[in-house]
């Protein structure tokens, strides 16, 4: 089954421990993509990737690392979360040729306490 | 910049028409119309590329007038399965970066 998957779904912290959420796709897409979403503010594009070892702010990248050593492959990295970090996250992929064409993961429930 | 949508919100009765609306103070080169049911992630609609295209999902289309920089979504005879948030995105100018509005409730009651 085509699909994009995140690991953890839920996740409960505290501010400054390191955490990493996962994100893995299937569907050998070129693209992918790391967004938070907040009530009243939509999706925000925290960073996208081209392909292997591109990678490129978003909108809202501060707070945040990522890295795309394999294709199928794209963690976020929270290095010192913080409480404004609280959020639900979102990973998609998508091909090159039809970019805006976006699967979306499940989706991560942070809390940052 | 962020795409303003209208309305906010939309509760229609089953069977009743709505439109939602998708405007940009950017130019516009592509606009993409996104459902998020409640606890779920969202899913691809559809993608206009020209100005003045429409294009249709069912019983849901959209227009995408470049020169006002808009994109309206039109859904008829609505179902209870068109319930959610909807977002329309855009791309910034190299194409790479998305952004999106901050959403539409739309709630179909029976």
């Amino acid at each position: 089954e085509a699909q994009v998957t995140q690991n953890p779904r839920y996740l409960i912290t505290v501010t400054g421990k390191k955490l990493t959420v996962t994100c893995s796709q299937n569907m050998n897409h070129e693209y992918m993509s790391w967004y938070r979403q907040d009530p009243g503010l939509g999706l925000r594009q925290i960073y996208y990737s081209m392909n292997v070892e591109v990678t490129d702010k978003g909108d809202v990248p501060e707070g945040y690392k990522v890295s795309r050593k394999e294709k199928r492959n794209f963690p976020l990295i929270l290095e010192s979360p913080s409480p404004n970090q609280t959020s639900l996250y979102f990973c998609a992929s998508s091909w090159s040729g039809r970019l805006y064409e976006q699967y979306f993961g499940p989706g991560t429930r942070l809390t940052v306490t | 910049q962020q795409p303003v949508q209208s309305p906010q919100a939309v509760i229609l009765r089953e069977g009743e028409d709505a439109v939602i609306n998708c405007s940009s103070s950017k130019a516009l080169y592509s606009v993409h119309w996104y459902r998020q049911k409640h606890g779920e992630a969202p899913v691809f609609l559809m993608i206009l590329l020209k100005g003045g295209e429409q294009k249709g999902h069912d019983k849901i289309s959209a227009s995408f007038n470049e020169k006002k920089q808009q994109s309206s979504l039109y859904l008829t005879a609505s179902q209870l399965s068109y319930s959610g948030t909807y977002f329309c995105g855009t791309a910034n100018t190299g194409g790479f970066k998305t952004i999106f509005g901050a959403g539409t409730r739309l709630f179909v009651k029976a």
